[in-house]
């Protein structure tokens, strides 16, 4: 079973930043935080990935709470093509092992 | 970043017959797995496909339904045997890669098999 909790779905205005949680209560000290997306009839593309502290790429950003119990993946102008269902999972890093997909959270940019 | 190349993208089948995947990446990777996502639905990781040696398969699936081979450090097959129509799924290949280097990784996936089983 996913070790996270995120919400069924999510709606952003186009432009907007779209602040999409995660919840993770019962996460170990060893495992990381890993973001995926997957647009419609494609496979999923990796985003951002982080273990304690906050990460920035040029997709997103991720923010971890101090206890790590949550996590927050950022994208700060949302367009249209950013229409997906956007994967929360958490692992240890051994080789691509646990990679458990929960539902995700289905997040629609508007217009 | 790995490049993964599936084929078919997508094919429909007839009820008792097989049809294989074929999954080739464009460099050496030692961990090669295959998903399913059914309709509407999440993925759901079948097996992790291991050079040299059988595959190992998650609950729920076995190796005469979801036979898996791996001959080289590129190239995987998922064949999904005696089809019927709750096969009809999306199949996909993926690969971990720790790209430039540090001590974390990450999962490529390719763009997945359509298969329709009527």
């Amino acid at each position: 079973d996913a070790k996270t909790t995120q919400p069924t779905s999510m709606d952003c205005a186009e432009g907007r930043a779209a602040n999409l949680p995660c919840n993770h209560s019962t996460i170990s000290g060893n495992e990381y935080v890993y973001w995926y997306r997957q647009i419609h009839s494609q496979g999923p593309q990796y985003i951002i990935h982080g273990l304690k502290n906050n990460e920035t790429n040029e997709m997103a950003s991720l923010i971890i709470t101090e206890d790590r119990k949550s996590s927050t993946l950022i994208l700060p102008h949302a367009t249209l093509r950013d229409t997906a269902v956007y994967y929360c999972i958490v692992r240890v890093d051994n080789y691509g092992q646990n990679f458990v997909f929960g539902p995700g959270t289905r997040l629609s940019v508007l217009p | 970043s790995a490049v993964i190349s599936q084929k078919p993208s997508r094919d429909i089948c007839q009820r008792g017959t097989s049809l294989t995947i074929q999954c080739q990446v464009d460099s050496q990777v030692t961990m090669m797995f295959w998903y399913r996502q059914q309709p509407g639905q999440s993925l759901t990781l079948i097996a992790t496909a291991n050079q040299g040696s059988e595959a190992t398969y998650e609950s729920g699936f076995v190796i005469d339904k979801f036979p898996i081979s791996r001959p080289n450090l590129t190239f995987s097959t998922l064949t999904v045997s005696n089809m019927s129509p709750e096969d009809s799924s999306i199949y996909l290949c993926s690969v971990w890669d720790r790209g430039g280097g540090g001590n974390t990784g990450e999962l490529f996936f390719g763009e997945g098999s359509r298969l329709t089983v009527l």
